[in-house]
């Protein structure tokens, strides 16, 4: 069946430092959304890439589709402490298959 | 306000002992779905909902029912609980028209002993 792979599984940064986290799926997605859980929380939708290459960017946070529609990533700017939480994705075929998430610990 | 409610948010409940976690909400979105959240496997989809009595397996679906009568609601039925269905439970909306694009509840925690 289709798996979406993400990496890493946890990351600890220094405030102000950068951070990005790779979605790759074993088939072509329709699209792919990404989601933010702060620590016990639920989901909060981020965003949806649709087209082949698609770059978007929400402030500090840039997402990116790749070319074959097979892996994106996202990456923060400058992280900040509010930034704390696991990001997934979640890949659009049927089922919805999400990543497993990474694990972001940003330190004052 | 624009929201999914989860009932219960906790439950302890014994092997065997059929249980209903209740989803409901109020942005007349055509989609929902259900996926359960475990340490280090991350989000499954268990079962999801295009529209009223449209209803399809996700995931994992083995050890669960739904139902789709109305829009607004999607229980999600545990007919024989066993002690594997422990987890944090979350039901999931969304539109027609950008049905992934999902908003979530607040969860469910599900202790089966």
């Amino acid at each position: 069946g289709q798996q979406v792979m993400q990496i890493p599984q946890y990351q600890h940064v220094q405030e102000g430092e950068d951070f990005t986290t790779y979605c790759n799926s074993s088939t072509t997605l329709s699209n792919i959304q990404w989601y933010k859980q702060r620590p016990g929380g639920h989901p909060v939708f981020l965003i949806q890439l649709v087209k082949s290459g698609e770059v978007k960017k929400q402030k500090r946070l840039t997402f990116q589709f790749g070319e074959a529609k097979k892996n994106s990533s996202l990456h923060i700017t400058a992280t900040q402490t509010t930034d704390v939480g696991t990001y997934f994705c979640a890949g659009q075929n049927t089922p919805l298959v999400f990543g497993k998430g990474t694990r972001l610990s940003v330190i004052a | 306000e624009a929201q999914v409610t989860q009932n219960p948010r906790y439950l302890i409940t014994v092997t065997g002992k059929k249980l209903t976690v209740t989803c409901s909400q109020n942005m007349n979105h055509e989609y929902m779905s259900w996926y359960r959240q475990d340490p280090g496997l991350g989000l499954r989809q268990i079962y999801y909902s295009m529209n009223v009595e449209v209803t399809d397996k996700g995931d994992v679906p083995e050890g669960y029912k739904v139902s789709r009568k109305e829009k607004r609601n999607f229980p999600l039925i545990l007919e024989s609980p066993s002690p594997n269905q422990t987890s944090l439970y979350f039901c999931a909306t969304g539109t027609r028209l950008s049905p992934y694009e999902q908003y979530f509840g607040p969860g469910t925690r599900l202790t089966v002993t």
